[in-house]
């Protein structure tokens, strides 16, 4: 079975400081892994998605992630927030072919002005 | 972009009442349409996976006589919640893609209160 584990459940930071949420997943076979955000009171968006290629994957809004395959990880960076970043992020897995997605339990990013 | 349509939004019933929520893909033709469960500060769970014209696989602890999904259209889906209780109350999302290499879109969701 899939899983994915988001390694902090709350970060809180200044407007410009830089940002790494860490993701990390398991799963047997060739995965596809994404972030998606969700801002207060609205529904969830896609940021960016890994499904083959180059393991640095830009995304809307500034946002990148990076994919790791000896790490199993798919850590999502940003270079300097924005107090409009503030909102919950999730990490996703799905095998590759496959359209059932699992998810982390979510990152709530707090961007103080 | 794809835009996925949930309503209604909110919704407060009495114990024991049957509640429907319905998701729509409104530009696009959603093969596939996903029911999930979010409880407060947790991830979402998914529910069940329903294919148009196809009877929903359901996840392992989610009651199909319970949570009923129909998913007769490309474009519907509904998920009937029959009997609620308050062990029922949650928020309830659901999404669509039309392509399983594709990624889900999501609806704002509906949050179930049985009092």
């Amino acid at each position: 079975a899939q899983s994915v584990s988001q390694h902090n459940h709350h970060v809180i930071l200044s407007e410009a400081a830089s940002l790494e949420l860490g993701c990390n997943y398991s799963y047997g076979g060739t995965v596809n892994l994404f972030w998606y955000v969700q801002y207060p009171g609205q529904h969830l968006q896609l940021l960016l998605k890994y499904f083959s290629g180059d393991p640095l994957v830009k995304g809307i809004k500034g946002f990148e992630a990076e994919f790791i395959k000896s790490k199993f990880s798919f850590n999502l960076r940003k270079p300097s927030v924005q107090w409009s970043d503030t909102a919950e992020y999730f990490c996703a897995v799905k095998g590759s072919g496959y359209s059932t997605l699992t998810f982390g339990k979510g990152t709530m990013l707090l961007v103080s002005p | 972009g794809a835009v996925v349509s949930q309503h209604p939004s909110w919704v407060i019933c009495k114990s024991g009442t049957s509640v429907k929520i319905e998701c729509r893909s409104l530009d696009f033709q959603a093969t596939t349409m996903f029911w999930y469960r979010q409880f407060p500060k947790q991830s979402l769970m998914l529910m069940a996976t329903s294919n148009e014209g196809s009877k929903a696989t359901y996840e392992q602890g989610v009651e199909k006589d319970k949570f009923l999904i129909n998913h007769a259209s490309l474009t519907l889906s509904t998920l009937t919640v029959t009997s609620a209780h308050p062990e029922d109350s949650s928020f309830y999302i659901c999404s669509a893609t039309d392509r399983a290499d594709q990624p889900q879109h999501f609806g704002d969701g509906t949050r179930l209160s049985i009092l």
